[in-house]
């Protein structure tokens, strides 16, 4: 079925320095999600992206829908250690119902 | 954030036991999910009901059965786990079932540990 992929898996990055995590699918997707779940914590909304080639800021990150729909990132800005976190992409899948479906995730570790 | 709540947080037991996980949403959504999660496999999909109606069974063993008597409440009743089992058990609710376009709402999770 189709899946969602994410890479990296792992990310160690000094304060400061910039982050990118990125979402490939092998069919096209109506939307994608992201997700955000602090150590401990459980998964929070950040955005829904819906159109071809589509960009949203949230202060430093930075959410981008690729052009045919298949792929995604997420990029933050001089990250802080309030940015530690696993963040998922999520999209439908391609089983009945079209569940919707969670990428791996990319674990952003940031040294102080 | 208390949209979801779940009980209890943690939770021991042994491998005869028979355990129940309870999950409330209080944001009048329509649609209720069961994931776990572990390191292996970060969140797998368990269980789906939608208005009350279960949409969607993942392969998931008989040892897990679920039980939806609202659209508020969802149980995930436990008996006979294996090791294998230990994991995150999280709770999510959306506003109804919209084949992939709906928002989750998350719970904070029922860590389990299987002896």
């Amino acid at each position: 079925g189709q899946q969602v992929m994410q890479i990296p898996q792992y990310q160690h990055v000094q304060e400061g320095e910039d982050f990118t995590t990125y979402c490939n699918s092998s069919t096209t997707l109506s939307n994608i999600q992201w997700y955000k779940q602090r150590p401990g914590g459980h998964p929070v909304f950040l955005i829904q992206l819906v159109k071809s080639g589509e960009v949203k800021k949230q202060k430093r990150l930075t959410f981008q829908f690729g052009e045919a729909k298949k792929n995604s990132s997420l990029h933050i800005t001089a990250t802080q250690t309030t940015d530690v976190g696993t963040y998922f992409c999520a999209g439908p899948g391609d089983n009945a119902g079209n569940m919707l479906t969670f990428g791996g995730g990319t674990r952003l570790m940031v040294k102080p | 954030e208390t949209g979801v709540t779940q009980t209890p947080r943690h939770l021991v037991m042994g491998m005869t036991n028979k355990k129940s996980l309870k999950c409330e949403q209080h944001l009048g959504h329509n649609a209720m999910y069961w994931y776990k999660q572990s390191a292996k496999k970060p969140l797998e999909l368990m269980f789906v009901y939608n208005f009350k109606e279960q949409t969607e069974n993942n392969s998931v063993p008989s040892r897990f059965s679920p039980e939806c008597p609202n659209s508020s409440h969802l149980f995930l009743h436990l008996h006979t786990l294996q090791p294998e089992d230990s994991a995150l058990y999280l709770c999510a609710s959306s506003q109804d079932f919209r084949q992939g376009w709906e928002t989750q709402y998350f719970g904070p999770g029922t860590r389990l540990l299987v002896l």
